[in-house]
């Protein structure tokens, strides 16, 4: 247990639906980044919050948003949701001054 | 631009042999972080191993050993014995030195048969 985690593990949705996930960092923990894997791709970077500030942007499309909250709980938004936007979404955790990314149990999102 | 490419789409090899998983990065910074994690079934990702730029000696871990070669960019991970929990995809991993971003390679599917 990487002492991240996230929720929820499941979600069905429908095409053009909104949906929120959500992860809460290790203890301690201030950057936050967020992640797509797509069937049999790798892992897509979309965005890093750092102490509630956003620091880095990947390949995040414009219908989707993240937002790091006080507590450095982090949640990403997708919304007009298409059928490509089924995967497994990773957030992971780093410490202030740590090198390392510790990784949740991933959301699986289906889009139908 | 950074890169990391992990030619090997998949593997397969019989319990007790030995495998290499190659990984190879492109990056203009002079500091830069490398990183292996692995992916089993269930799907979460597991942090393996972690190597900065400076620190070029090999390391072993029981079963695992990671060989890092500054000359030709490369960051290979090697398992010894593999047994059939090995399975998994193998993620290589470059990170810039402010740690703002991570590429990660597509991956290697490691297969080990009984």
């Amino acid at each position: 247990d990487s002492g991240v985690t996230q929720t929820p593990k499941h979600l069905i949705t429908a095409t053009g639906q909104r949906v929120t996930l959500r992860c809460s960092p290790r203890s301690g923990d201030l950057s936050v980044y967020w992640y797509q894997q797509s069937l049999d791709q790798g892992l897509q970077f979309l965005i890093q919050y750092y102490n509630g500030e956003e620091r880095a942007k990947g390949n995040i499309l414009e219908r989707f948003s993240a937002q790091q909250f006080p507590d450095l709980h982090s949640e990403l938004n997708l919304s007009s949701l298409e059928l490509g936007d089924s995967a497994l979404y990773f957030c992971a955790s780093r410490e202030g001054c740590g090198e390392t990314q510790y990784f949740g149990p991933g959301t699986r999102l289906l889009v139908l | 631009a950074q890169k990391v490419t992990q030619a090997q789409t998949e593997i397969s090899v019989v319990e007790k042999e030995d495998v290499t998983l190659d990984c190879v990065y492109e990056t203009r910074d002079t500091t830069y972080y490398l990183f292996w994690y692995k992916q089993p079934p269930s799907g979460e990702l597991v942090f393996l191993i972690r190597r900065n730029s400076f620190d070029e000696q090999n390391e072993i871990s029981g079963r695992y050993s990671w060989n890092f070669q500054k000359s030709t960019s490369s960051f290979n991970f090697t398992i010894t014995a593999s047994q059939v929990v090995d399975s998994a995809v193998y993620f290589c991993a470059l990170s810039e030195v402010n740690f703002n971003k991570f590429y990660f390679g597509s991956g290697t599917k490691l297969n080990v048969k009984p």
